[in-house]
Protein backbone atom coordinates (compact mmCIF):
# COMPACT_ATOMS: atom_id res chain seq x y z
CA UNK A 1 0.00 0.00 0.00
CA UNK A 2 1.21 3.33 -1.13
CA UNK A 3 2.06 6.11 1.89
CA UNK A 4 1.20 9.75 1.84
CA UNK A 5 3.26 11.35 -1.03
CA UNK A 6 4.34 14.77 -0.92
CA UNK A 7 5.83 16.82 -3.66
CA UNK A 8 7.65 18.74 -4.07
CA UNK A 9 10.09 17.61 -1.40
CA UNK A 10 12.73 20.88 -1.16
CA UNK A 11 11.84 24.63 -2.11
CA UNK A 12 13.79 27.70 -1.72
CA UNK A 13 12.38 31.13 -2.26
CA UNK A 14 12.73 34.66 -2.14
CA UNK A 15 10.77 36.61 0.13
CA UNK A 16 7.34 37.85 -1.85
CA UNK A 17 7.53 34.43 -4.05
CA UNK A 18 3.94 32.23 -3.88
CA UNK A 19 4.89 28.22 -3.54
CA UNK A 20 1.96 25.22 -4.11
CA UNK A 21 2.67 21.88 -2.24
CA UNK A 22 0.98 19.25 -3.07
CA UNK A 23 0.35 15.91 -1.37
CA UNK A 24 -1.99 12.66 -2.16
CA UNK A 25 -3.14 10.70 0.93
CA UNK A 26 -2.82 7.36 1.65
CA UNK A 27 -6.05 5.77 -0.59
CA UNK A 28 -9.48 5.37 1.12
CA UNK A 29 -8.55 7.89 4.31
CA UNK A 30 -10.71 10.72 4.17
CA UNK A 31 -9.03 12.99 6.75
CA UNK A 32 -6.72 15.15 5.48
CA UNK A 33 -4.45 17.67 7.58
CA UNK A 34 -1.50 19.77 7.33
CA UNK A 35 1.37 20.61 9.64
CA UNK A 36 3.80 23.37 9.89
CA UNK A 37 6.88 22.27 11.71
CA UNK A 38 9.80 24.54 12.46
CA UNK A 39 13.08 23.46 12.91
CA UNK A 40 13.54 21.83 16.29
CA UNK A 41 10.33 22.19 16.93
CA UNK A 42 7.16 19.87 16.72
CA UNK A 43 4.21 20.06 14.18
CA UNK A 44 1.73 22.42 14.48
CA UNK A 45 -1.28 22.09 12.77
CA UNK A 46 -2.28 24.42 10.46
CA UNK A 47 -5.63 23.09 9.00
CA UNK A 48 -7.26 19.33 8.21
CA UNK A 49 -10.29 18.09 5.62
CA UNK A 50 -12.53 15.66 6.31
CA UNK A 51 -13.37 14.42 2.57
CA UNK A 52 -13.55 18.02 0.77
CA UNK A 53 -14.46 19.94 3.90
CA UNK A 54 -12.93 21.51 5.91
CA UNK A 55 -13.29 21.41 9.15
CA UNK A 56 -10.39 23.52 11.19
CA UNK A 57 -8.38 26.52 9.26
CA UNK A 58 -7.92 28.16 12.54
CA UNK A 59 -4.92 28.38 12.47
CA UNK A 60 -4.30 28.55 9.18
CA UNK A 61 -2.67 32.74 8.15
CA UNK A 62 -5.52 32.98 5.72
CA UNK A 63 -4.20 36.53 4.39
CA UNK A 64 -1.17 34.51 2.71
CA UNK A 65 -1.71 30.84 3.18
CA UNK A 66 -4.77 28.97 1.02
CA UNK A 67 -5.45 25.08 1.39
CA UNK A 68 -7.98 23.06 -0.97
CA UNK A 69 -8.90 19.81 -1.19
CA UNK A 70 -11.77 19.85 -4.31
CA UNK A 71 -12.23 16.32 -5.09
CA UNK A 72 -11.72 15.12 -1.29
CA UNK A 73 -8.31 13.36 -2.60
CA UNK A 74 -5.32 15.47 -3.12
CA UNK A 75 -4.87 18.29 -1.79
CA UNK A 76 -3.00 21.63 -1.87
CA UNK A 77 -1.27 23.97 0.46
CA UNK A 78 -0.46 27.09 -1.06
CA UNK A 79 1.76 30.19 0.15
CA UNK A 80 1.42 33.60 -1.33
CA UNK A 81 4.28 36.19 -0.86
CA UNK A 82 6.26 34.23 1.69
CA UNK A 83 8.03 35.34 4.38
CA UNK A 84 11.47 34.04 5.76
CA UNK A 85 9.61 33.48 8.97
CA UNK A 86 7.43 30.97 7.11
CA UNK A 87 10.82 28.66 6.77
CA UNK A 88 9.92 25.20 7.70
CA UNK A 89 8.83 22.15 6.44
CA UNK A 90 5.54 21.74 5.72
CA UNK A 91 3.77 17.94 6.27
CA UNK A 92 0.69 16.35 5.06
CA UNK A 93 -0.90 13.32 6.78
CA UNK A 94 -4.01 11.13 6.14
CA UNK A 95 -5.96 9.16 8.42
CA UNK A 96 -8.92 6.69 8.00
CA UNK A 97 -11.38 6.65 10.95
CA UNK A 98 -12.21 9.55 13.31
CA UNK A 99 -12.30 9.59 17.11
CA UNK A 100 -9.52 8.40 19.81
CA UNK A 101 -8.19 6.04 18.01
CA UNK A 102 -7.07 7.57 14.93
CA UNK A 103 -3.39 7.01 13.73
CA UNK A 104 -1.92 9.76 11.51
CA UNK A 105 -0.13 8.70 8.84
CA UNK A 106 2.63 11.46 7.22
CA UNK A 107 4.30 12.09 4.22
CA UNK A 108 8.14 12.75 3.94
CA UNK A 109 7.32 16.85 4.08
CA UNK A 110 8.30 19.24 2.15
CA UNK A 111 11.09 21.72 3.43
CA UNK A 112 11.02 25.13 2.75
CA UNK A 113 13.48 28.16 2.69
CA UNK A 114 12.53 31.38 2.18
CA UNK A 115 15.56 33.62 1.92
CA UNK B 1 -4.68 25.49 26.40
CA UNK B 2 -2.32 22.30 26.46
CA UNK B 3 1.47 22.21 27.27
CA UNK B 4 3.55 19.04 26.01
CA UNK B 5 7.31 18.88 27.18
CA UNK B 6 9.97 16.20 26.20
CA UNK B 7 13.34 15.57 28.18
CA UNK B 8 15.50 15.39 27.68
CA UNK B 9 16.81 17.78 24.77
CA UNK B 10 19.34 15.21 22.97
CA UNK B 11 20.38 11.78 24.29
CA UNK B 12 23.51 9.36 23.42
CA UNK B 13 22.90 6.06 24.15
CA UNK B 14 25.35 2.73 23.36
CA UNK B 15 24.32 0.11 21.17
CA UNK B 16 22.09 -2.31 23.22
CA UNK B 17 21.69 -0.10 26.49
CA UNK B 18 18.15 1.20 27.41
CA UNK B 19 16.62 4.52 26.46
CA UNK B 20 13.79 6.49 27.88
CA UNK B 21 12.53 9.57 26.90
CA UNK B 22 10.27 11.29 28.62
CA UNK B 23 7.26 13.54 27.83
CA UNK B 24 5.09 15.79 30.45
CA UNK B 25 1.47 17.32 30.01
CA UNK B 26 -0.47 19.71 31.42
CA UNK B 27 -4.49 18.60 30.86
CA UNK B 28 -5.45 15.98 32.98
CA UNK B 29 -8.30 15.05 30.84
CA UNK B 30 -6.14 13.95 27.81
CA UNK B 31 -7.18 10.65 26.37
CA UNK B 32 -4.87 9.90 23.76
CA UNK B 33 -0.93 9.36 23.85
CA UNK B 34 1.23 8.93 20.54
CA UNK B 35 4.83 8.26 20.08
CA UNK B 36 6.47 9.44 16.66
CA UNK B 37 9.80 8.87 15.38
CA UNK B 38 11.47 11.34 13.02
CA UNK B 39 14.38 10.18 10.74
CA UNK B 40 16.42 13.12 8.88
CA UNK B 41 14.42 13.95 5.70
CA UNK B 42 12.06 11.11 6.12
CA UNK B 43 8.20 11.82 7.47
CA UNK B 44 6.87 10.81 10.89
CA UNK B 45 6.35 6.90 12.15
CA UNK B 46 3.97 6.10 14.71
CA UNK B 47 5.94 4.13 17.11
CA UNK B 48 3.54 3.30 20.30
CA UNK B 49 -0.41 4.69 20.99
CA UNK B 50 -1.47 4.26 24.65
CA UNK B 51 -5.13 5.37 25.85
CA UNK B 52 -5.48 3.91 29.34
CA UNK B 53 -2.73 4.11 32.58
CA UNK B 54 -0.05 1.29 32.33
CA UNK B 55 2.05 -0.23 29.93
CA UNK B 56 1.73 -0.48 26.07
CA UNK B 57 4.43 -2.74 24.19
CA UNK B 58 5.17 -2.56 20.54
CA UNK B 59 8.24 -4.80 19.59
CA UNK B 60 11.27 -3.13 21.09
CA UNK B 61 9.30 0.03 21.99
CA UNK B 62 7.18 -0.07 25.50
CA UNK B 63 5.24 3.05 26.84
CA UNK B 64 3.97 3.86 29.62
CA UNK B 65 1.60 6.39 30.85
CA UNK B 66 0.60 7.94 34.82
CA UNK B 67 -1.70 10.59 33.65
CA UNK B 68 -2.37 11.40 37.45
CA UNK B 69 1.73 12.47 37.39
CA UNK B 70 1.22 14.06 33.94
CA UNK B 71 3.43 11.66 32.42
CA UNK B 72 4.00 9.28 29.68
CA UNK B 73 7.47 7.67 28.76
CA UNK B 74 8.89 5.66 26.12
CA UNK B 75 11.47 2.99 26.65
CA UNK B 76 13.34 1.45 23.89
CA UNK B 77 15.09 -2.27 24.76
CA UNK B 78 18.25 -3.15 22.51
CA UNK B 79 18.33 0.19 20.60
CA UNK B 80 20.26 -0.45 16.89
CA UNK B 81 21.92 3.19 15.48
CA UNK B 82 19.56 2.93 12.86
CA UNK B 83 17.03 3.89 16.05
CA UNK B 84 19.11 7.59 16.22
CA UNK B 85 16.42 9.97 15.30
CA UNK B 86 14.09 12.82 16.86
CA UNK B 87 11.39 11.21 18.95
CA UNK B 88 8.26 13.21 19.31
CA UNK B 89 5.37 12.98 21.96
CA UNK B 90 1.59 13.51 21.25
CA UNK B 91 -1.09 14.01 23.45
CA UNK B 92 -4.91 14.91 22.54
CA UNK B 93 -7.79 15.21 24.86
CA UNK B 94 -11.06 15.65 23.55
CA UNK B 95 -10.96 17.46 20.53
CA UNK B 96 -9.13 14.69 19.30
CA UNK B 97 -6.31 17.26 18.22
CA UNK B 98 -2.59 16.12 18.74
CA UNK B 99 -0.52 18.75 20.38
CA UNK B 100 3.14 17.99 19.73
CA UNK B 101 6.39 18.11 22.07
CA UNK B 102 9.27 19.89 20.60
CA UNK B 103 11.44 16.24 20.46
CA UNK B 104 14.05 14.41 21.96
CA UNK B 105 17.11 13.43 19.56
CA UNK B 106 18.25 10.31 20.19
CA UNK B 107 21.46 9.13 19.04
CA UNK B 108 22.85 5.52 19.03
CA UNK B 109 26.64 4.72 19.15
CA UNK B 110 27.94 1.92 18.00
Amino acid sequence: EAGVTQSPRYAVLQEGQAVSFWCDPISGHDTLYWYQQPRDQGPQLLVYFRDEAVIDNSQLPSDRFSAVRPKGTNSTLKIQSAKQGDTATYLCASSSDWGRRNTLYFGAGTRLSVL
Amino acid sequence: QQKVQQSPESLTVSEGAMASLNCTFSDGTSNNFRWYRQHSAKGLEVLVSIFSDGEKEEGRFTAHLNRANLHVSLHIREPQPSDSAVYLCAVSGSNYQLIWGSGTKLIIKP
